[in-house]
């Protein structure tokens, strides 16, 4: 079956350092990502989403970017981060037609 | 126009209310429906698939409209557990899996 691999699971990082959030999946190949970001008390918003390695689509122009290196293997990263960057960051798969299964999320607190 | 817009919610109902909840999408090219339920500080999970003809699960029954480009939820007989956030989710052509932005939904005793 296939799983899902985020981590770390909580994260407090200052203003101005960088982020390295990691995801990757198994039992699948050639999976559609995505990640996610919630801000406290709101929706998801998609920030970008990869149909195959390499491929990212940007959702959103932001202080973000996203790499996928591997066909399973999701990246998110900040050279710089913002406070407006807190959140819980949630990395996805899914394929054509079916529904998306997620990670269990980062929550990134940005002091 | 956002793509996927949902009741804001929060939705507070006692024990064994019935509750419903909307959702409209704006691209005609979506491909797949979905209703999440999210717990608070967790990530969201299916909670059942969408399909034209209408579908029922337990308690739960899920309706799509493709004219109106319209999603419901109902729940009948709530119960404290299913208080939670909903989320309204669309696929559209391909690759792109929308979420709106969720309903609350408060169940008391």
């Amino acid at each position: 079956s296939q799983t899902i691999h985020q981590w770390p699971a909580t994260l407090v990082q200052p203003v101005g350092s960088p982020l390295s959030l990691e995801c990757t999946v198994e039992g699948t190949s050639n999976p559609n990502l995505y990640w996610y970001r919630q801000a406290a008390g709101r929706g998801l918003q998609l920030l970008f989403y990869s149909v195959g390695i390499g491929q990212i689509s940007s959702e959103v122009p932001q202080n973000l970017s996203a790499s996928r290196p591997q066909d399973r293997q999701f990246i998110l990263s900040s050279k710089k981060l913002l406070l407006s960057d807190s959140g819980f960051y949630l990395c996805a798969w899914g394929s054509h037609y079916t529904e998306a299964f997620f990670g269990q999320g980062t929550r990134l607190t940005v002091v | 126009r956002k793509e996927v817009e949902q009741d804001p919610g929060p939705f507070n109902v006692p024990e064994g209310a019935t509750v419903a909840f909307n959702c409209t999408y704006s691209n005609s090219a979506s491909q797949s429906f979905f209703w999440y339920r999210q717990d608070c500080r967790k990530e969201p999970k299916l909670l059942m698939s969408v399909y034209s003809s209408g579908n029922e699960d337990g308690r739960f029954t899920a309706q799509l409209n493709r004219a109106s480009q319209y999603i419901s939820l109902l729940i009948r007989d709530s119960k404290l557990s299913d208080s939670a956030t909903y989320l309204c989710v669309v696929n559209l052509v391909g690759f792109k899996t929308i979420f709106g932005a969720g309903t609350r939904l408060f169940v008391k005793a």
